[in-house]
């Protein structure tokens, strides 16, 4: 069965250093999330891709997190600098396009800021 | 935008028994209703979903119902077992594919 895959899984770093993680989706996807996932909480949206472009990014603190998706398969979701606020689950999901459609989660990177 | 509300927070039942997580939603545009089951340490796993021209949806042991008028809908698992244990959240969704989810519900289904 197709699984959405990232790394690392876990990732502990200390504030104010640069963090980046990584996703591949689904083969044939073209719909790609990051989610910030607080724990006790839900997933939040950060940035949606629609094939390499961005969709959605509202919910994006521009100023220290940015994403690409460069050709349109896998994305790289970045952190510089970190701030201890940062600490959360981060994962990726994927749908096969945009609309109301299924996503799929991978497993999710946790990181810790210290 | 959207504002989905989940209850119970927690929820405990005895295996065997049947368990029932309720969610509201705020936007009348959602028309997409998944429900997500998150083990520990895990990414959360699609388990049903419902989309806003059917009200109920049946998968063995697990159903989802949904109240348009009301802008409720349910999840319900039937005859409960240890591995159900877990984190459910709801979500709800347009056709922007701008989803939010509840807050979780912890169930914990005992022996």
């Amino acid at each position: 069965e197709a699984e959405v895959a990232q790394s690392p899984r876990y990732k502990i770093t200390e504030k104010s250093q640069a963090v980046a993680f990584w996703c591949d989706p689904i083969s044939g996807h073209a719909t790609l999330y990051w989610y910030r996932q607080i724990l006790g909480q839900g997933p939040e949206l950060l940035v949606q891709f629609q094939d390499e472009s961005v969709v959605d990014d509202s919910q994006l603190p521009k100023d220290r997190f940015s994403a690409e998706r460069l050709k349109g398969v896998d994305s790289t979701l970045k952190i510089q600098p970190a701030e201890l606020g940062d600490s959360a689950m981060y994962l990726c999901a994927s749908s096969f396009r945009q609309g109301p459609y299924e996503q799929y989660f991978g497993p999710g990177t946790r990181l810790t800021v210290t | 935008g959207e504002n989905v509300e989940q209850h119970p927070s927690t929820l405990s039942v005895q295996e065997g028994d049947s368990a029932v997580i309720k969610c509201t939603y705020s936007d009348s545009a959602s028309n997409y209703f998944p429900w997500y089951k998150q083990e520990l340490g895990k990414g959360p796993q699609l388990i049903i979903d419902i989309r806003s021209n059917v009200g109920e949806k049946k998968d063995q042991r697990i159903a989802v119902t949904l109240n348009k008028t009301a802008k409720h809908f349910s999840l319900h698992i039937t005859e409960t077992q240890p591995e159900d244990s877990a984190v459910y959240f709801c979500a709800a969704s347009n056709n922007n594919n701008d989803m939010r989810f509840g807050a979780g519900t912890r169930l914990t289904v005992k022996p």
